[in-house]
């Protein structure tokens, strides 16, 4: 059975930081990879998709990494901001199934 | 092109009512799933389905729950009975493709009193 863990489950950093969120799972025969953002109150957002044959994915300040032989993935957030505050999620997609399992989410704060 | 969409927003029954939940998949989007997400836990996978199918409803507790997604309209997540426990937000997806990127919608947040 899939199990995805997410560490930390909560960070705090000043404005301005470099931050790194990560993601472990324990079956690495997963078809792709998605990091989520999650509002208090709100539904998700995809934030970036890495399939199973890719190593990394970008957007703007987000890098997302995958490395599937050893079940990890890091979010990777350049010069973080208050408006990155939100949880975030990952959660993978396996070859077998038909549904994402996701992780508990990290719970970021970037203070002003 | 509008995202998913769900409603109602917010749903408040008392225990032994009946709960009906209903997503509306992007354009162009024929697979559909629910999830839920239990305070202060993670969102966890309900059932899947194509247009007309149940294709994977491993998650869905057997008893009370049932889901639909009919030929026309939307997907309904119905919930008989609704007890305390029940309480939850619940998300639907919808991608084009099986395996495909999800795109999630803003969620039905269910009170039972």
């Amino acid at each position: 059975k899939q199990e995805v863990t997410q560490i930390p489950a909560a960070l705090s950093v000043p404005e301005g930081e470099n931050l790194v969120l990560n993601c472990s799972f324990t079956d690495s025969a997963i078809y792709n990879l998605q990091w989520f953002r999650q509002d208090p109150g709100k539904g998700l957002t995809s934030l970036l998709l890495i399939q199973s044959s890719q190593r990394e994915q970008t957007s703007g300040r987000l890098n997302a990494s995958l490395d599937k032989s050893s079940g990890r993935s890091t979010l990777y957030i350049a010069a973080s901001q208050p408006g990155d505050s939100a949880t975030y999620l990952c959660a993978v997609y396996e070859t077998s199934g038909s549904r994402l399992t996701f992780g508990e989410g990290t719970q970021l704060t970037v203070n002003p | 092109n509008a995202g998913v969409m769900q409603n109602p927003r917010h749903l408040v029954r008392r225990r032994g009512q009946e709960a009906r939940l209903r997503c509306s998949p992007m354009k162009g989007h024929s697979h559909v799933y629910w999830y839920r997400q239990l305070p202060e836990e993670g969102l966890k996978f309900m059932v899947y389905l194509q247009k007309e199918n149940i294709i994977d409803e491993s998650g869905m507790p057997k008893e009370r729950f049932s889901a639909e997604f009919p030929k026309e309209g939307p997907s309904i997540l119905r919930i008989q009975q609704v007890v305390r426990g029940d309480s939850a937000a619940y998300f639907c997806a919808s991608s084009p493709q099986m395996r495909y990127e999800q795109y999630f919608g803003p969620g039905t947040r269910l009170t039972v009193t």
